[in-house]
């Protein structure tokens, strides 16, 4: 089955202490992309990724890192986590770039809460 | 840089129909509509390309004018099944480099009842 999966699922831990949400895809996508969604604030762009080796920022950067060292997977990095951290993250991935107007396909998300 | 979308949210009976904005100060280069059930990751509905096209996906239909940098979508006879959120959204750029320049934007998104 075509999927975008994420893990966890769910999360909670302690301001500071280093943490990686997976993703991977098994479309072979080049595209891959993180969000954050919060209440009235919709999907906001954290990172995205066209090809492996090659990232670029979005729109909320701060306080996150990403790799993409093979095709199918796109780990989320948070090195020293913050309550303001705390959201709901969504992986995406897409068979070429948004450019491109290709839809995007979202894991089923992975809800973060830093204390 | 962000879509506005209106209404925030909408309820309806079944049967009823709904119209949601989404529109942007820049320049939409597509639209990309996508719905968000409670709990559950967004799920894309479609794209509208350049042209004044308006697509069709079961009883949802959507236009795009990228003169006034607006689309709407278009939910006729709504179901139970249609409630959620919906959000609309773009990229940043237009044919940009191929690796880079791939941002995508979302808009805030607009709530839809559908009470029985």
């Amino acid at each position: 089955e075509a999927q975008v999966t994420q893990n966890p699922r769910y999360l909670i831990t302690v301001t500071g202490k280093k943490l990686t949400v997976t993703c991977s895809q098994n479309m072979n996508h080049e595209y891959m992309s993180w969000y954050r969604q919060d209440p009235g604030l919709g999907l906001r762009q954290i990172y995205y990724s066209m090809n492996v080796e090659v990232t670029d920022k979005g729109d909320v950067p701060e306080g996150y890192k990403v790799s993409r060292k093979e095709k199918r997977n796109f780990p989320l990095i948070l090195e020293s986590p913050s309550p303001n951290q705390t959201s709901l993250y969504f992986c995406a991935s897409s068979l070429t770039g948004v450019n491109s107007n290709q839809p995007q396909h979202f894991g089923d998300g992975t809800r973060l809460s830093i204390l | 840089q962000q879509p506005v979308q209106s209404p925030q949210a909408v309820i309806l009976r079944e049967g009823e129909d709904a119209v949601i904005n989404c529109s942007s100060s820049k320049a939409l280069y597509s639209v990309h509509w996508y719905r968000q059930k409670h709990g559950e990751a967004p799920v894309f509905l479609m794209i509208l390309l350049k042209g004044g096209e308006q697509k069709g996906h079961e009883k949802i239909s959507a236009s795009f004018n990228e003169k006034k940098q607006q689309s709407s979508l278009y939910l006729t006879a709504s179901q139970l099944s249609y409630s959620g959120t919906y959000f609309c959204g773009t990229p940043l750029r237009e044919g940009a480099w191929y690796n880079y320049g791939q941002n995508f934007v979302f808009g805030p998104g607009t709530r839809l009842s559908v009470l029985p």
